[in-house]
């Protein structure tokens, strides 16, 4: 079945640590996007990818890094330099084109301890 | 900045109602628009995607697009409980080459569907 794949599910950090969460499609999807979700909060975009090796910043960019280096995968670096990353971290990927959909993994959840 | 703007609710409706969800957007050449849904802990879902003025039926939704007055509005008929969920709006952005960055949402309305 073809889909995205985020892992894990949940993840914990400790103050000071960088955590990475993985993001993998097998839709053939040239257009990959990092969204970050706060309660009660819309999507907000961290970073997005158009083509491998290469990525934008979105809106809420800093404190965040990520890679594109294989069609397939996008993950994303949550930094120490972060102060507030607890939230659920959604991954997305479309073909590409203004009027195509968004195809959504099924979350990332991180929480600082 | 394009802007998507929902009334973030709660909705309550009796369940078998007419629930009607909106969102009004800022930027004039937006030219198609999303509905997802998301249900509480989990990712968004699409339901509806419009691109042309005018309504679109799909099963109990119908999505309505009003270009002029920048408008843009979900409907769904015969309310079911398993219809309480987060809605979303979503537009295209669309980078200086005319290609899309991505996709901007609004904050949601959290519709309740009373028994």
């Amino acid at each position: 079945d073809g889909g995205i794949t985020q892992s894990p599910k949940y993840l914990f950090r400790k103050e000071g640590q960088n955590v990475t969460l993985s993001c993998e499609q097998n839709l053939n999807h040239d257009a990959m996007y990092w969204y970050r979700q706060d309660p009660g909060q819309g999507l907000r975009l961290i970073y997005y990818s158009q083509i491998v090796n290469d990525f934008q910043k979105g809106d809420i960019a800093e404190g965040y890094s990520v890679s594109r280096e294989k069609k397939e995968s996008f993950p994303l670096t949550v930094t120490s330099a972060q102060k507030n990353p607890t939230a659920f971290y959604l991954c997305a990927s479309r073909v590409g084109g203004a009027n195509t959909e968004a195809f959504f993994g099924q979350g990332t959840r991180l929480t600082v301890v | 900045q394009k802007e998507v703007e929902q009334n973030s609710g709660p909705l309550s409706v009796p369940e078998g109602a007419i629930a009607s969800l909106n969102c009004t957007y800022s930027d004039r050449g937006s030219q198609s628009f999303f509905w997802y849904r998301q249900y509480s802990g989990k990712s968004p879902e699409l339901i509806m995607f419009i691109y042309s003025n005018g309504d679109k039926e799909d099963g109990r939704f119908t999505a309505q697009l009003n270009k002029a007055s920048q408008y843009v509005s979900l409907l769904i008929r015969d309310s079911q409980p398993s219809d309480s969920a987060t809605y979303l709006c979503a537009a295209p952005e669309r980078d200086s080459g005319g290609g899309a960055d991505g996709l901007t949402f609004g904050k949601g309305t959290h519709l309740i569907i009373q028994p």
